[in-house]
């Protein structure tokens, strides 16, 4: 399959401060990528569709202005959480859509911890 | 917007037995099923997908049945061996976000020795 990466893998960060979360797609292009959120034993949930040159489209509840999302080009999305409490700390993983292929794959995930 | 029922959502088999996992899904025009094994702390691997104008798909010990009228698909394993331990995730879509995809709650399933 594609191969997706994801960066940094594991991140601790004070509340307050911002983290940034890189999502790229090594082998293929994709237009369309997409960022969940994953607590201990639960389901991924849906944050936001990041389309490339566009801005993204995020899902209900979720705070587009806590959450940047920037796609600025076929390979590369990236995700800040801005300001980041406690309540932030969970597993993100990004997918990337291989148009080709019409599959999404998923990176390897970022932990990240809010002290 | 679409929902994604997953059941059961732990499953414990012995080695060699079979494993089924169900789900449905609400939306008529999700065309899209794909099944998603995670190993704890790892990413969710795709294993197989099927598309709708398509009723059966098998790949070695996997295959994955979905009856779109009833709209419900399910992935069976045969001949479990202990790798096969994980949670399993269906989802399906496209949804209202596009391609985004809807996800079950996920299923733990245990093979043991």
């Amino acid at each position: 399959g594609a191969v997706v990466s994801q960066h940094p893998s594991w991140v601790i960060c004070k509340s307050g401060t911002s983290v940034k979360i890189e999502c790229r797609s090594l082998d293929f292009q994709a237009t369309t990528m997409f960022w969940y959120r994953q607590f201990p034993k639960q389901s991924l949930m849906l944050m936001a569709t990041s389309n490339e040159g566009s801005k993204a489209t995020y899902e209900q509840g979720v705070e587009k202005d806590k959450f940047l999302i920037n796609h600025a080009s076929l390979t590369l999305s990236t995700l800040t959480v801005t300001s980041a409490h406690p309540e932030d700390s969970s597993f993100y993983i990004c997918s990337a859509r291989d148009s080709l292929r019409e599959t999404q794959y998923f990176g390897p995930g970022t932990r990240l911890l809010v002290l | 917007g679409e929902n994604v029922e997953q059941h059961p959502s732990t499953l414990s088999v012995q080695e060699g037995d079979s494993a089924v996992i169900k789900c449905t899904y609400s939306d008529s025009a999700s065309n899209y099923f794909p099944w998603y094994k995670q190993e704890l702390g790892k990413r969710p691997q795709l294993i197989i997908d099927i598309r709708s104008n398509v009723g059966e798909k098998k790949d070695q010990r996997i295959a994955v049945t979905l009856n779109k009228t009833a709209k419900h698909f399910s992935l069976h394993i045969t001949e479990t061996q202990p790798e096969d331990s994980a949670v399993y995730f269906c989802a399906a879509g496209p949804t209202n976000s596009g391609y985004a995809l809807n996800f079950g709650k996920g299923t733990s399933l245990l093979v043991t020795p």
